[in-house]
């Protein structure tokens, strides 16, 4: 079965300095795997998502995220934090055969302090 | 890119009666809608995929009889909440797949309270 973990509810970091929000999964076969922000009472905005090739990939608003098959990991990075990056982070993951359809981690609550 | 739209965006309701939240796909044809329920500071929980012109598929523990879930055309998605009652408020987001695809384009959301 296919599982997403965040093992840290909330992430803070100071305004200025690098920020991660990990991410690990399971799956069978290749994985598809995504993340995206969530802002207050709106909907999910895609960040960036690694289908194939380059490991390293990158999204939206600077943010970067490094695809590691061994460890299974999809940690989302981005090297200067700001404050309105605060908000909730969801990975998602998706298993490369046929009809898979997505699972979300239970999301990374990401505060950036001035 | 490929945009999905929800409508309304918020409604209010009162207990007993039944709310239609709409989801379109604008520019591509959704082959596959899913749709969500989001409580509050938690995760996206699946309840149910329909393929266009099938029935839809639920997810274990969610009732088919109370959120009633069209897939009539490939651009537009349906889910009914009937006879509502205050546990039904939540925030319902749809996403989207074309036929092949292997990303899901989501919709706003819609925040639902029944009062």
């Amino acid at each position: 079965a296919q599982s997403v973990a965040q093992p840290e509810d909330q992430v803070n970091v100071a305004e200025g300095n690098p920020l991660t929000v990990k991410c690990t999964y399971s799956v069978s076969g290749n994985p598809y795997l995504f993340w995206y922000v969530q802002y207050p009472n709106r909907g999910l905005q895609f960040l960036l998502k690694y289908i194939t090739g380059d490991n390293l990939v990158k999204g939206s608003y600077g943010f970067e995220a490094e695809f590691n098959k061994s460890q299974t990991s999809f940690h989302l990075k981005k090297p200067s934090a700001l404050v309105s990056d605060s908000a909730l982070y969801f990975c998602a993951v998706r298993g490369g055969n046929y009809g898979q359809n997505f699972v979300f981690g239970p999301g990374t609550r990401l505060s950036v302090l001035p | 890119g490929a945009v999905v739209s929800q409508h309304p965006s918020w409604v209010i309701c009162k207990s007993g009666t039944s709310v239609k939240i709409e989801c379109r796909s604008l520019d591509f044809q959704a082959t596959t809608m899913f749709w969500y329920r989001q409580f509050p500071k938690q995760s996206l929980m699946l309840m149910a995929t329909s393929n266009e012109g099938s029935k839809a598929t639920y997810e274990q523990g969610v009732e088919k009889d109370k959120f009633l879930i069209n897939h009539a055309s490939l651009t537009l998605s349906t889910l009914t909440v009937t006879s509502a009652h205050p546990e039904d408020s939540s925030f319902y987001i749809c996403s989207a797949r074309d036929a092949g695809g292997v990303e899901q384009y989501f919709g706003p959301g819609t925040r639902l309270t029944v009062t």
